[in-house]
């Protein structure tokens, strides 16, 4: 078990740009999820995968973020048109289909929008 | 929003047992418990979950009131590596993981 990973571990962006991030699940979990946290909150969800499917986002994902899992392995997050308010830590999380399994989380990717 | 309520912020000396409590009053039958906690810079870790019945493992013990409307988290000797953020979570089996703010614990050598 290698865990969750995630690429980049940071970032710094000038406004207006686009970022990418990418997270690599534990090879046999087939649920990939995204959630942002910032200072002293608790980590809120974006969407999920099972397998390449989307099957949730949250409004909290403006149509400038957009997400994929084109091989229902790795995953992909994409922001377009930074702003400063999209500064925050990213987090991936997979799990296995059960009905209790708990998420494995990556250690996520801090994005500083300058 | 999260079904959970949890103090903000806790202490504990080093070698006693924390005892961690959340209060979830709304709770429904097929929501079961969960406990993560997050260290500083690192993504939440899972700890421990449970329905009814309470629970222990490796890491804590999961004590479930009868009436299931509130729950302790406890760490029977804690250590300065068990200073982090505890999130005490409800969901359905079916459920996204939703978080609040949790507590912070602090472990005071």
């Amino acid at each position: 078990d290698t865990g969750v990973s995630q690429d980049p571990r940071h970032k710094i962006t000038k406004r207006g740009q686009n970022v990418t991030f990418r997270c690599d699940p534990i090879s046999e979990h087939n649920r990939l999820y995204w959630y942002r946290q910032t200072l002293g909150q608790g980590p809120e969800f974006l969407t999920y995968f099972q397998n390449e499917a989307q099957l949730e986002k949250s409004r909290l994902l403006s149509d400038r973020f957009s997400a994929e899992r084109p091989k229902g392995s790795f995953s992909t997050l994409e922001i377009q048109r930074t702003e400063q308010g999209d500064s925050a830590m990213y987090l991936c999380a997979s799990s296995l289909p059960g009905e209790l399994s708990p998420l494995h989380f990556g250690n996520g990717t801090r994005l500083t929008v300058t | 929003d999260a079904k959970t309520t949890q103090p903000p912020s806790m202490d504990c000396a080093e070698g006693r047992a924390a005892n961690l409590p959340c209060n979830h009053s709304t709770i429904s039958g097929n929501e079961y418990v969960y406990w993560y906690r997050q260290i500083h810079s690192q993504g939440p870790q899972y700890i421990i979950h449970g329905l009814k019945n309470n629970e222990t493992n490796e890491m804590a013990s999961l004590i479930i009131t009868e009436d299931r409307k509130s729950s302790t988290l406890i760490l029977p000797h804690a250590t300065l590596r068990d200073t982090a953020v505890y999130y005490c979570i409800v969901r359905t089996s079916y459920d996204k993981v939703i978080f609040g703010p949790g507590t912070s614990l602090s472990v005071i050598p």
